[in-house]
């Protein structure tokens, strides 16, 4: 039973336009929630985070949502830019057990 | 420069074969984890450890060894009991408490 989803494999977007990746979970244990950003032949990179207690966390153009009722999250990228075209996977974690449970990852491509 | 690396790059295995991956940090973190990527799939958990002489399984532990007798090194052995070995493996490090994971840049292996 997979704990955290991404329902969709690949997001293409314009220049400019705002990107929203989406990020289901079941585990209501999960307190601490991450966006990671791959390159191909790479490791994955941190990107932004939030904690149980927030719904909503920014950085620069980067913006975390979640929402606990739904058991949903989604990661806001505006203004779009082709440099952020990689895989981003959300990651899910109960930090008293100090592990991530990792979605599968969703392939964003910016068009110039 | 603080980071993690992880060693070789390409790695090629006959059957029947024990391998090591090797994963070092600088970083000063108490937790490592090790994962495996698949084509199209999200980062399954092998192994983890929280703190030095102890670890605990992941997800996917079976055909896997791992051993962690210093801080800043966790190596693992796919053993020939891992049927299916060829993937991406990724070594990661954090600090306690679930906190964001720092990659290394992966080891890829192949069966000859």
């Amino acid at each position: 039973d997979q704990q955290v989803k991404q329902n969709s494999p690949s997001l293409s977007v314009q220049e400019g336009r705002i990107s929203i990746l989406n990020c289901d979970y079941t585990n209501s244990m999960f307190d601490y929630f991450l966006w990671y950003k791959k390159y191909p032949a790479e490791g994955p990179t941190f990107l932004i985070s939030i904690s149980s207690i927030k719904d909503k966390n920014e950085d620069g153009r980067f913006t975390v949502f979640l929402n606990k009722s739904a058991k949903h999250l989604s990661l806001h990228i505006v203004p779009s830019q082709p440099g952020d075209s990689a895989v981003y996977f959300c990651a899910a974690s109960n930090t008293n057990a100090g592990k991530s449970t990792f979605g599968d990852g969703t392939t964003l491509t910016v068009k110039p | 420069d603080g980071g993690i690396t992880q060693s070789p790059k390409y790695l090629f295995r006959k059957e029947g074969q024990n391998v090591t991956l090797s994963c070092e940090q600088n970083l000063n973190h108490d937790a490592m984890y090790w994962y495996r990527q698949d084509p199209g799939q999200g980062l399954r958990l092998i192994y983890y450890s929280q703190i030095v002489n102890d670890f605990q399984k992941g997800d996917i532990a079976e055909g896997y060894s791992v051993s962690r007798e210093k801080k800043e090194s966790f190596p693992l052995t796919v053993t020939s009991a891992q049927k299916n070995p060829t993937a991406f493996y990724l070594c990661a490090s954090s600090g306690a408490g679930g906190q964001p994971q720092h990659f290394g840049d992966g080891t890829r292996l192949s069966i000859l």
